[in-house]
């Protein structure tokens, strides 16, 4: 099994800041890495795929970089509708999540 | 636009069978995409349980394959999820998905989720 972990497990920030939320995997998955936002009762929503590429509609602020390992998630400024937790998931075997980061409000 | 709608009983006895379905609408799921199942018990992180194709192919998270089926409709464009065995650690909320067959095999569309409890 590739586990995935993420840090940090929760943060605090205000609108305009800038977040980055590090996601590591137990083995290579080359690019296999997406990057979900979940709000209260509601279900995930995909932000970036392939550890890179932008959903079709998410805004700009966010981006995902890295290769192998190591992930990242950046949000550049931060947003009243931003406060949320987020996920990695690999997608290279078995699918798994990593255990998520949630951004609260400073 | 693909929507996905969960259906099934929110209540459960313990050791009996969860049995949930999820409808596909706007789209074929006989297209080129795998039908996933992802839970989350309450107040905690997100757990991949199986996934299946339009053909039958099947995968499964092997901490539940003993106890899990999962099967497919096409005639009524709907899949489901069985999981025999029950207990209180199976209360969460179920979502179902549609994963992409290839690169990048991401959750691109999303069921909004049905709460299930385990309980006598």
């Amino acid at each position: 099994d590739i586990q995935m972990t993420q840090s940090p497990s929760s943060l605090s920030a205000s609108v305009g800041d800038g977040v980055t939320i590090t996601c590591r995997a137990s083995q290579s998955i080359n690019n296999y890495l997406n990057w979900y936002q979940q709000k209260p009762g509601k279900a995930p929503k995909l932000l970036i795929y392939a550890a890179s590429s932008l959903q079709s509609g998410v805004p700009s602020r966010f981006s995902g970089s890295g290769s192998g390992t190591d992930f990242i998630l950046t949000i550049s400024s931060l947003q009243p509708e931003d406060f949320a937790t987020y996920y990695c998931q690999q997608s290279y075997s078995t699918p798994g999540f990593g255990g998520g980061t949630k951004v609260e409000i400073k | 636009q693909v929507q996905l709608q969960e259906s099934g009983p929110g209540l459960v006895k313990p050791s009996e069978t969860l049995s949930l379905t999820c409808a596909v609408s706007g789209g074929s799921i006989s297209s080129n995409y795998w039908w996933s199942w992802v839970r989350q018990p309450p107040g905690k992180g997100l757990e991949w349980i199986a996934e299946i194709y339009h053909s039958g192919s099947t995968n499964c998270n092997p901490s539940l394959k003993s106890r899990v089926t999962i099967s497919v409709d096409q005639s009524k464009n709907q899949f489901s999820l069985n999981l025999n065995s029950v207990t209180a650690a199976d209360t969460a909320v179920y979502y179902c998905a549609r994963k992409t067959y290839g690169w990048p095999r991401s959750l691109d569309y999303w069921g909004q989720g049905i709460l299930v409890t385990v309980s006598s």
